[in-house]
């Protein structure tokens, strides 16, 4: 059973701070994990994706993320924030087999101060 | 992000049948249903690829997918219960394997 928890609920940030959003999993076999971002009102976008090769992987809008086998985890990074990043981020995983769910985690709302 | 249209926008109900609608641009095979709650992280409820229901989720029954093109998808609900108020969120990817989804806007269904 694939699982994924995001430690933190709510993060609040100044503008142009850092910002690490936590994501750790549990699964046996081969999988994606991946970051998706929800701004109030829409849908979730694609933020990146992790199956291999180079452990930190670069995404949309400056947002990187690095896997950990180790620590089984995949957290989301971003050197220097935006109002506009005021959102929720949820961590995925699903199976690398095909007709697996993608499994969410709790999210992680971020709010961003001027 | 117009390349997956849901209809309606905003659905209210009381213990009506209604359907939901889906139809994305970008050529993908296979179609997703996500219903999220409130403060919750989005749930599958069914999955095509191909037009083939390849996962059913256990979900009421009241709940029923149909799929009548690989760029089409419905979602028909039958008397609605108050515990499905939520946002049904409509999803595609070039193939089955979850690799990178693309949402629609949502409905957000209210029941009466």
């Amino acid at each position: 059973t694939q699982t994924v928890s995001q430690s933190d609920a709510h993060v609040t940030v100044f503008e142009g701070d850092s910002v690490e959003l936590r994501c750790n999993y549990s699964y046996g076999g081969s999988i994606y994990l991946s970051w998706y971002i929800q701004h109030h009102g829409h849908g979730l976008q694609f933020l990146l994706k992790y199956y291999s090769g180079n452990p930190v992987v670069q995404g949309v809008n400056g947002f990187e993320a690095e896997f950990s086998k180790s620590d089984s985890s995949f957290h989301l990074r971003k050197a220097s924030v935006h109002w506009s990043d005021s959102a929720v981020y949820f961590c995925a995983v699903s199976a690398l087999q095909g007709g697996r769910a993608l499994i969410f985690g709790t999210g992680t709302t971020v709010s961003v101060s001027p | 992000n117009t390349k997956i249209t849901q209809s309606p926008r905003y659905l209210i109900l009381g213990r009506a049948n209604k359907s939901l609608e889906c139809e994305q641009h970008l050529g993908h095979n296979a179609m997703y249903w996500y219903k999220q709650s409130a403060e919750k992280p989005p749930e599958l409820m069914f999955l095509y690829n191909l037009k083939q229901l390849i996962r059913n989720e256990t979900v009421p029954s009241r709940f029923i997918p149909e799929c009548p093109d690989s760029s089409k998808l419905l979602l028909h609900i039958s008397a609605v219960d108050p515990e499905d108020s939520a946002v049904y969120f409509c999803a595609s990817s070039p193939r089955d394997n979850n690799e990178r989804l693309f949402f629609g806007h949502g409905t957000k269904l209210s029941v009466l």
